[in-house]
């Protein structure tokens, strides 16, 4: 495998169920990203991790829980969800400590929907 | 308020034709990259611009990051159904701020 992976592509949950989305990046990055992406909205930030650190929370709901066990792997674990969570959600990996880097490669995304 | 405005939202044009796509914003950035998007998959970076007034080309897109930094655009010459897709801007302020990306254009081009 290369770049960036997402498992699964599509997912169809009830609003009472827990899943959990998993990504994983080959590049030998150091941070890495969750966006969601709605039709007609620009991507949001959910969360970053740096070195395995969170270092941003963009005021996600609790009931979106990111997990960072290493600088190649992240998963977004999901409970409890609402239907106005359906949405595209992007993992993305780069090179750099901060809280910004200049370029970010993504995965094809998990195309999530709530019933 | 969106900090980056992207224009025109849509675009739908034949193939072979010209266009150019723009990113602005109010504020200056240390860098802003382009992307393009196509349906059902995630964002791909075409290119990082870094100095004001520069020009990048890649084959048939040529990028420009403007003077003060401020906007950029993208101009495709001879467009193909192949570039079909969203294309999106984003930028960061300084190095330790997050990346912002704008709402995107979304191009359909005509065989």
């Amino acid at each position: 495998e290369t770049g960036v992976t997402q498992t699964p592509r599509h997912l169809v949950m009830g609003m009472t169920n827990k899943k959990s989305l998993k990504c994983e990046q080959h590049l030998g990055h150091n941070a890495m990203y969750w966006y969601k992406q709605s039709a007609k909205k620009p991507l949001e930030l959910m969360f970053v991790y740096n070195f395995k650190e969170q270092t941003e929370n963009n005021s996600v709901p609790s009931r979106f829980s990111p997990e960072c066990p290493n600088s190649s792997h992240l998963f977004l674990h999901l409970h409890t969800l609402q239907p106005e969570d359906s949405a595209l959600y992007l993992c993305a990996s780069s090179h750099g400590g901060g809280t910004a880097s200049y370029e970010q490669y993504f995965g094809p995304g998990t195309r999530l929907t709530v019933t | 308020t969106q900090l980056l405005e992207q224009s025109p939202q849509f675009l739908s044009i034949q193939e072979g034709e010209n266009l150019t796509v723009y990113c602005n914003s109010s504020s200056v950035f240390s860098s802003l990259q382009w992307y393009r998007q196509e349906p059902g998959e995630g964002p791909v970076l075409l290119v990082t611009v870094v100095t004001g007034g520069e020009v990048k080309k890649l084959k048939r897109l040529t990028f420009q990051f403007g003077d003060a930094r401020k906007d950029s655009s993208l101009h495709i010459t001879a467009a193909q159904p192949g570039d079909t897709g969203l294309y999106l801007c984003a930028g960061a302020k300084t190095s330790y701020d997050k990346v912002i990306f704008g709402p995107g254009t979304s191009l359909s081009v005509i065989p």
